[in-house]
């Protein structure tokens, strides 16, 4: 049972244009979702993170949309440029449990110059 | 750098043998997470710990493997008789407190041959 998904395993975007990146979750436990990127060889990095009780936080150009009664969140970009073609995952977790992040499979982002 | 550290970055054992993987979270951090990520894969949790204590283990395989935090020293994470399965990217996490974001460590790549 895969908790939280990122049905995208890959997405191509032109340079300055708009990424989106989608992720569901199933356990209305959580309430604290993070985006993490990750480049090959590397840990992931955290990005940027929302609290159930917010629906949007923006972060220069990195904005976090939550719809809770969907279940789903997504991250935008934009503009995209070269430098985010990475792996990006979207992770949950619940503030009342032992911390622990549970992470999607992550999205393969590519934005071509 | 005052990052995650890991050790070794990359590490080979013979089935049947052990492997020792090491972490020293961030100065000031005194929560330690585990992951896993096997290839083509996301990043699954293994175990939470905090100083001396196992918060939650519910992700780390029943047997062969256990994972420490010492009072001084780095977290351990061991895997004894390694199979070819055991063959994956091994990331260590820390945070300043529960449920905040973590900050990953470059990981550590074990090949089982």
């Amino acid at each position: 049972d895969q908790q939280v998904k990122q049905n995208s395993p890959s997405l191509s975007v032109q340079e300055g244009r708009i990424s989106i990146l989608n992720c569901d979750y199933t356990n209305s436990m959580f309430d604290y979702f993070l985006w993490y990127k990750k480049y090959p060889a590397e840990g992931p990095t955290f990005l940027i993170s929302i609290s159930s009780i917010k629906d949007k936080n923006e972060d220069g150009r990195f904005t976090v949309f939550l719809n809770k009664s969907a279940k789903h969140l997504s991250l935008h970009i934009v503009p995209s440029q070269p430098g985010d073609s990475a792996v990006y995952f979207c992770a949950a977790s619940a503030l009342e449990g032992a911390g622990k992040s549970t992470f999607g499979d992550g999205t393969t982002l590519t934005v071509k110059p | 750098n005052a990052g995650v550290m890991q050790n070794p970055r990359h590490l080979v054992r013979r089935r049947g043998q052990e492997a020792r993987l090491r972490c020293s979270p961030m100065k000031g951090h005194s929560h330690v997470y585990w992951y896993r990520q096997l290839p083509e894969e996301g990043l699954k949790f293994m175990v939470y710990l905090q100083k001396e204590n196992i918060i939650d283990e519910s992700g780390m395989p029943k047997e062969r493997f256990s994972a420490e935090f010492p009072k001084e020293g780095p977290s351990i994470l061991r895997i004894q008789q390694v199979v070819r399965g055991d063959s994956a990217a091994y990331f260590c996490a820390s945070s300043s407190t529960q449920g905040n974001e973590q900050y990953f460590g470059p990981g550590t790549r074990l090949t089982v041959t």
